[in-house]
């Protein structure tokens, strides 16, 4: 089976820098998603990582371990708009269905 | 437009009543997914079809039930509806191997409300 947690909810302010931590249990890893859902809409794609270490992409940056089964996801420089759900999610081996956690709440205040 | 088409956006609906929610994958994608979340939840797994075949079953109740098609569309079947069903149900594709970079993609979902 496959266990994923995350932190429920953070706070951060405008300009700074958040790191959400997910760590992961899985019978059959292929790769590890982060995925951005503002409230009532569909989930958007951030990173993949399916190699440890660090990728990054504009303000955001994903690190993977794969023998810790942890990631996390680094928001710099963060603005308003980025307050929204964040969903780390694990691809299984065997079938490429998505698991999701159950996401990290967000707020950025000014 | 994220290329998978889920319709009908929003659906009322009474107690005990059947509804057919339909998605149309992102063209060339072979594996459909689905996904409830309820108010304030995570994204709960239901089922994953690839190329008209099940793949994988997540906690999929028996009152629901879903299908792939030869054109690749898929439809997922909610019946003897209960107050708790109420959720948004979103569909994704895939090539098949969604370890590719965004590989998953993500319809806007539909809005199912029960009363």
């Amino acid at each position: 089976g496959q266990n994923i947690d995350q932190p429920t909810e953070m706070t951060a302010t405008e300009g700074a820098i958040v790191q959400i931590n997910c760590t992961y249990q899985t019978s059959g890893f292929n790769g590890l998603f982060w995925y951005q859902q503002h409230a009532g809409e569909a989930p958007t794609f951030l990173s993949y990582n399916v190699l440890d270490g660090l990728e990054e992409k504009g303000r955001f940056s994903s690190f993977l371990s794969r023998s810790k089964g942890y990631s996390y996801l680094l928001l710099k420089e963060l603005q308003m708009k980025d307050s929204a759900s964040y969903l780390c999610a694990v691809s299984d081996y065997n079938t490429d269905k998505l698991i999701f956690g159950t996401g990290t709440r967000l707020q950025v205040f000014p | 437009d994220s290329g998978v088409t889920q319709t009908p956006k929003h659906l009322i609906t009474a107690t005990g009543q059947r509804v057919t929610l339909r998605c149309s994958p992102r063209s060339g994608d072979l594996s459909v997914y689905w996904y409830q979340q309820s108010l304030d939840q995570g994204l709960q797994f239901l089922i994953q079809y690839y190329n008209g075949e099940e793949r994988a079953k997540g906690n999929i109740l028996e009152r629901f039930s879903a299908q792939q098609f030869p054109d690749l569309h898929s439809e997922l079947n909610l019946s003897s509806l209960e107050l708790g069903d109420s959720a948004l149900y979103f569909c994704a594709s895939s090539v098949g191997r969604g370890r590719e970079s965004g590989g998953y993609t993500f319809g806007s979902g539909t809005r199912l409300t029960v009363v």
